[in-house]
């Protein structure tokens, strides 16, 4: 059975940073490329980044460039995203989703909420 | 980036009947390879995202019958036969052609 589990999230003030992990199983995550997809409280969904499963390309949504970045460690089938600099409008849930050849995201975790507030 | 518009925001419907979903991409979503990079969601409520349909009209793994999708480069159609309790939440559709990946902004089925 595929799982993704993401974790790390939690309350933090502006301007501070976090990481979260998503943890996959059931799958051969080396084969998977990766996706973080948010979504704020009460809002639609918003891609924001995403990794070929070498790790060879990342993509990122104008709105984190140069704030966040993706990595994967594919000996610990673990997914990541660094978040610097953490905006109020950063607050939403962040899922992590797989896919494969094709960019279309075919399966999501449960996400993990960040709150970004003074 | 491309920008998908969904409608109606929502639609209430007795159970039994029928619900249509319209998406509209700003782009043809018609790669030369013949694919059309157009697949639709469903967020139950307090649940992520469940992949309903991938390229216009392929049901996804374990989805019901009832869900079909139709339509070709710019506009596209979710239809849901003979709905049921279970079929509440907001369906996205999202366009994959190009990064970045962008959705349209939801329709709520709700129950009559």
């Amino acid at each position: 059975e595929v799982q993704l589990v993401e974790s790390g999230g939690g309350l933090v003030k502006p301007g501070s940073s976090l990481k979260l992990s998503c943890v996959a199983s059931g799958f051969t995550f080396s084969s998977y490329g990766m996706h973080w997809i948010r979504q704020a409280p009460k809002k639609g969904l918003e891609w924001i980044a995403l990794i070929y499963y070498d790790s060879s390309n990342k993509y990122y949504a104008d709105s984190v460039k140069g704030r966040f970045t993706i990595s994967r460690d594919n000996s610990k089938n673990t997914l990541y995203l660094e978040m610097n600099s953490l905006r109020s409008e950063d607050t939403a849930m962040y899922y992590c989703a797989k896919y494969y050849g094709l960019l279309l995201p075919d399966y999501w975790g449960q996400g993990v909420m960040v709150t970004v507030s003074s | 980036d491309i920008m998908m518009t969904q409608s109606p925001l929502s639609v209430a419907v007795t159970p039994g009947e029928s619900a249509s979903i319209s998406c509209r991409s700003s782009k043809s979503l018609l790669h030369s390879n013949g694919i059309t990079y157009l697949s639709w969601y469903l967020q139950r409520p307090e649940k992520s995202p469940q992949l309903l349909i991938y390229q216009i009209s392929n049901l996804a793994s374990g989805v019901s019958g009832r869900f079909s999708g139709s339509g070709s480069g710019t506009d596209f159609t979710l239809k849901i036969s003979r709905v049921e309790t279970e079929d509440v939440g907001i369906y996205y559709c999202v366009q994959f052609l190009e990064v970045p990946l962008t959705f349209g902004s939801g329709t709520k089925l709700e129950i009559k």
